[in-house]
């Protein structure tokens, strides 16, 4: 399809294993946004990339979170030794543009990680 | 620091009516722009409207239309003719001139209900 693509939907992991979360975003797009979002609750920004430049990481929320997207595209959110408050939808979004003038974010419909 | 705030957790209306979905934020950034998406339980983020801080204008987009109050710093959601397949989660957004590569920052959403 044309939109942005993100597998697993779904995920249940045991406390203390490492999950890889994958986001393919529209093609051609530049900017590609990570979201966690907790039940009940909006998404919370955890990082940015500009092409293969990850220009904001501020949002996430330890050490054993890690984003990657080498080749400006597919993006991958690692999260390693999950532990239960990481269980969440993870969403990624890509825009067309980036900078301030960024226009509007298209999401995909997330991956959602249960951690037991 | 950037700050959305919706305070409705939960809203009914019934169908073919029309509803105002709240939404205050807080910046000091001299330019910003505001989004509102509709989250189903598939969990996707559909974009539904912009409003750019500098437009003279309030934004509309078919039944939806965004009442800006700069002075108030609100900018709330006004749906009319409410259909069974708008209920949803709504999120009110915001990306300030400063943000890395126009991230948005979310609110918390509001439930919205359609009754037959």
């Amino acid at each position: 399809g044309a939109g942005v693509s993100q597998s697993p939907r779904y995920k249940v992991a045991k406390r203390g294993q490492d999950v890889a979360l994958r986001c393919d975003p529209i093609s051609g797009h530049v900017s590609l946004f990570w979201y966690q979002q907790a039940l009940g609750q909006g998404p919370e920004f955890l990082t940015y990339f500009q092409n293969e430049a990850q220009l904001d990481k501020s949002g996430l929320p330890s050490d054993r979170f890690f984003a990657e997207r080498p080749e400006g595209s597919v993006s991958t959110l690692k999260i390693q030794r999950t532990q239960q408050e990481d269980s969440a939808v993870y969403l990624c979004a890509s825009s067309a543009t980036s900078g301030r003038n960024t226009g509007e974010l298209f999401f995909g419909e997330g991956s959602r990680l249960t951690v037991l | 620091a950037q700050k959305i705030t919706q305070t409705q957790p939960g809203m009914f209306v019934q169908e073919k009516e029309a509803v105002t979905l709240d939404c205050t934020y807080d910046t000091s950034d001299p330019s910003y722009g505001l989004f509102w998406y509709k989250q189903p339980s598939s969990g996707e983020m559909i974009f539904l409207i912009y409003q750019g801080s500098y437009d003279q204008q309030n934004a509309t987009e078919g039944r939806y239309s965004l009442n800006f109050q700069k002075a108030r710093k609100s900018a709330n959601l006004v749906i009319s003719a409410s259909q069974l397949g708008d209920s949803a989660m709504y999120f009110c957004a915001m990306r300030g001139w400063y943000n890395q590569g126009g991230k948005l920052i979310f609110g918390q959403g509001t439930e919205l209900s359609v009754k037959p």
